[in-house]
């Protein structure tokens, strides 16, 4: 089984600055998907970004982007240019293709951004 | 407008009594699956559908019931809810078939649950 680790509960940074969410994974599969979900007071679970395996290049989301790395089973998220509406929980997925398992998430992070 | 529609969005019961929570989503999705979110615990999954009449548990199904008549329905069954379902519940949908899985799933508002 597939296990998704965010190190960090919580992360403090200043608005206008950068702040980069870790997560790791556990997979002994080759092919797979990665998220970045957000989670807002709303409740409501926001698609911020993904990324195939099998592409080498980082995806990128106008002030978001991944830093991948396959081989140590790495995927942070780094927000450039903080603002206030990124402050949110932020949980990161994986998802095996084939996906009859659906996500397997992290325990998340909660951001909060300093005006 | 695309979306996945979960009623009711607050429920607070008594241990015991039966409930459902409904979920349907207008995108002729195959995959279809709920969650619940615990603080500190992230969202598990507690049982999906990978097409009508086929359903299989999750990571944490006791307790559960779902059943998939329809393909765009899924509703979630607590037949005797117990205070440790309190909880927040979603649901989500994706197309289905292969690599289509690579799809994000699409989540519901969520459903807050108290059982007393």
């Amino acid at each position: 089984a597939q296990t998704v680790t965010q190190s960090q509960p919580e992360m403090s940074v200043q608005e206008a600055e950068t702040v980069t969410l870790s997560c790791t994974y556990d997979t002994s599969e080759s092919d797979y998907y990665l998220f970045w979900y957000k989670q807002p007071p709303s409740r409501q679970m926001i698609l911020v970004i993904r990324q195939e395996a099998y592409k080498q290049q980082n995806a990128t989301e106008n002030r978001f982007s991944v830093n991948f790395q396959k081989a140590a089973k790495s995927f942070s998220l780094k927000i450039s240019d903080s603002q206030l509406g990124d402050a949110a929980m932020y949980f990161c997925a994986y998802r095996s293709v084939g996906g009859a398992d659906g996500l397997t998430f992290g325990k998340g992070t909660h951001l909060i951004i300093q005006p | 407008e695309a979306q996945v529609t979960q009623n009711p969005r607050y429920l607070i019961t008594v241990t015991g009594k039966k409930l459902t929570v409904t979920c349907s989503q207008n995108m002729n999705h195959e995959y279809m699956s709920w969650y619940r979110q615990d603080p500190g615990l992230g969202l598990r999954q507690i049982y999906y559908s990978m097409n009508v009449e086929v359903t299989d548990k999750g990571d944490v199904p006791e307790g559960y019931k779902v059943s998939r008549k329809e393909k765009r329905n899924f509703p979630l069954i607590l037949e005797s809810p117990s205070p440790n379902q309190t909880s927040l519940y979603f649901c989500a949908s994706s197309p289905g078939q292969g690599r289509s899985y690579n799809s994000p799933l699409h989540f519901g508002n969520g459903t807050r649950l108290t059982v007393t």
